[in-house]
Formats: structure tokens, sequence, C-alpha cells
């Protein structure tokens, strides 16, 4: 059973450019989660989607959009990158759409660098 | 404002010495909490879910267990290969899906 798949792994990009990441959850997951992980603050929620709709926001700038499409892959673009938003990105996708029982099932991250 | 504090930042254990991991936590309505494992390079691999206090879930060589204001992750005799960051996340009704993570736990287990 495949996991969920981020792609790109790794990224380098110039401050002030766009970037965008995939993410295409487990087969029948139709719940995606996005978190940012940096070694000062941790693992931080960015978004959350289900069924195409956005369920729930974190508190990040609207620099951070995200969207689902009809097959649950997902996608998150950040604009006008910033140093600060080097991180990791972590996709996470969940079976349940109410109390996940199983957890959510990261993705190994795409790893941006910011220069 | 929920939050989520993880006990020790770091622990260095040898083979076999058994210990816990803290994770207290302040949340207006728990729907669950969540331990996860990260390996350096890697996506946290989920654990256990708890759910009310009093419940305890096992996993091999792991334990956790859930109060109404901390959860304990208890290693028995652990094994080098158990060396990873813990994680210890809530996600509270009213705050849709989010899970809201702690800081972790870095153990590393010696031969």
């Amino acid at each position: 059973k495949a996991g969920v798949t981020q792609t790109p792994r790794y990224l380098i990009k110039t401050r002030g450019q766009q970037v965008t990441l995939s993410c295409s959850p487990i087969s029948g997951h139709r719940s995606v989660s996005w978190y940012q992980q940096t070694p000062g603050q941790g693992l931080q929620f960015l978004f959350e989607y289900f069924s195409e709709t956005q369920r729930n926001k974190g508190n990040f700038p609207g620099r951070f959009s995200g969207r689902q499409f009809s097959n649950s892959r997902s996608e998150m673009n950040v604009s006008t990158l910033e140093l600060g938003d080097s991180a990791l990105y972590l996709c996470a996708s969940s079976l349940a759409s109410e109390a996940p029982n199983y957890g959510y099932t990261f993705g190994s991250g795409t790893r941006l660098t910011v220069v | 404002e929920d939050q989520v504090t993880q006990s020790p930042e770091a622990l260095r254990l040898q083979e076999g010495e058994s210990s816990s991991l803290n994770c207290s936590y302040t949340v207006s309505g728990l729907r669950g909490l969540f331990w996860y494992r990260q390996d350096p390079g890697k996506g946290p691999e989920f654990l256990f879910t708890l759910y009310s206090a009093g419940e305890e879930k096992e996993k091999e060589r792991l334990k956790a267990t859930l109060t109404k204001k901390e959860s304990f992750l208890h290693i028995t005799a652990p094994k080098p290969e158990d060396s990873a960051t813990y994680l210890c996340a809530v996600q509270a009704h009213g705050s849709g899906y989010a899970l809201n993570f702690g800081k972790g736990t870095s153990l590393l287990v010696t031969p």
C-alpha cells in the first residue's frame, strides 16, 4: 500500500519567488492536512482539506494557500517567499472524516530552503 | 489557548533502561491526544491515539497513558532502534481537525 507522497523532496528558492508543493494522499483518504516544521517552532498546522473544501486554517499569513483536487491530491502554494519560510513542509492524510482512530499518516515532507 | 508541553527535551538511556516521556496539555475540550515517532529526515509515524482519561494503549515496548492534564509514554527495556524524536499532539473540539504539537522529546538509546 503506497504511503503519502510529497514532491519535490528538496527545493531551493530565492526570496520573493513563489513555490508550489504537491501531496498525493493514501488511496481512499479524503482528508489532507499541511504542517510546517522548523527547529524553533516545531510542527505548526497550516490548513486541512476534505472533499476539496478547506475546513480549517492555521495562523499563517495569506501568502500561504492551498487547494485540493477531486482525486484528493493537494497542493500548497507560498508566494513572495521570505527567509523564514525555510522549513520542512509535511502533508498528512486520514481515512476518517471524524475522530481519526487510525491517526494521520504523514509523508516524508518537502525541505524548502529560501536563499 | 491550547498548549502542549513535552519533557524532557532530550533523554539519553542505556539499552534496557526503562523511562517515561511526559506530555502536559491544556485544551478547552479534548477530542484526542496523539503520539508520533519521527526519525531524522522522515515524517512523523503514528503510534497511538488516546481519547479519555484512564485510557492506556500498548505497542511492543511502548505504553501510552492519559490523565486529564497529561499523557505519559512509557518505554520498557528500550533498544537502540527506539532512538527517535517522540511527538505529542492534541486535537481539540472546536478547532476542526488540526493537531497542536509539542516540541518533542529527542530520545537516544545507547548499546
